[in-house]
């Protein structure tokens, strides 16, 4: 499968402890974005990074959130001290794209964290 | 920031209806304009998009049109099948060169449709 790959699929946790998903975006894809996604509404974003640049961070991104892409090509997303809140699909996209053009976002099959 | 509102919540229809998902935008300079579909459980896969330089696209049973001045896109799926029932999200996104930020998409909070046999 050549397509996004995110890991684990599934993350169980009791609140208060940290966890750490990973995103392998589709090789040569030099953006990519993290998503949140509660249920019954739409994908949210978190961040955003081109090759190992994070560009921008919403709002939503607390201090307990800290994402990395060391070398512009897998990307972490690390939640520190998790809420229930935090509860939710964790998508990743990717895309490739040349200086200002729109591109279109692959997005990966997502992590579900529940928080206990 | 840009919003973006998606009607309806839900549609049901029989096979071989059309169905029509309609979404509103805020941000007068967005120009990329996805739509997803979501199968339960599984990752988000474009189906088709258009940008803001076209007012049409169509892609077999799939079209969507775009009326920038109203700021409103719709997208249509003609002759329904039962594998066509999923969630279907709109999004809009403002691509441009301003500091390298704006790719973000903003998407409407999806409709579920239902195809029944």
């Amino acid at each position: 499968d050549t397509g996004v790959s995110q890991d684990p699929r599934h993350k169980i946790t009791k609140r208060g402890q940290n966890v750490t998903f990973r995103c392998d975006p589709i090789s040569e894809h030099n953006r990519l974005y993290w998503y949140r996604q509660t249920l019954g509404q739409g994908p949210e974003f978190l961040t955003y990074f081109q090759n190992e640049a994070q560009l921008e961070k919403s709002r939503l991104l607390s201090d307990r959130f800290s994402a990395e892409r060391p070398k512009g090509s897998f990307s972490t997303l690390e939640i520190q001290r998790t809420e229930q809140g935090d509860s939710a699909m964790y998508l990743c996209a990717s895309s490739f794209s040349t200086s200002g053009a729109t591109d279109t976002q692959y997005f990966g099959p997502g992590t579900r964290l529940t928080v206990l | 920031g840009e919003n973006v509102e998606q009607h309806p919540s839900t549609l049901s229809v029989q096979e071989g209806d059309s169905a029509v998902i309609k979404c509103t935008y805020s941000d007068s300079a967005s120009n990329y304009f996805p739509w997803y579909k979501q199968e339960l459980g599984k990752r988000p896969q474009l189906i088709i998009d258009i940008r803001s330089n076209v007012g049409e696209k169509k892609d077999q049973r799939i079209a969507v049109t775009l009326n920038k001045t109203a700021k409103h896109f719709s997208l249509h799926i003609t002759e329904t099948q039962p594998e066509d029932s999923a969630v279907y999200f709109c999004a809009a996104l403002r691509g441009d060169n301003s500091g390298g930020s704006n790719y973000k998409l903003t998407f409407g909070k999806g409709t579920l449709l239902t195809v029944n046999p």
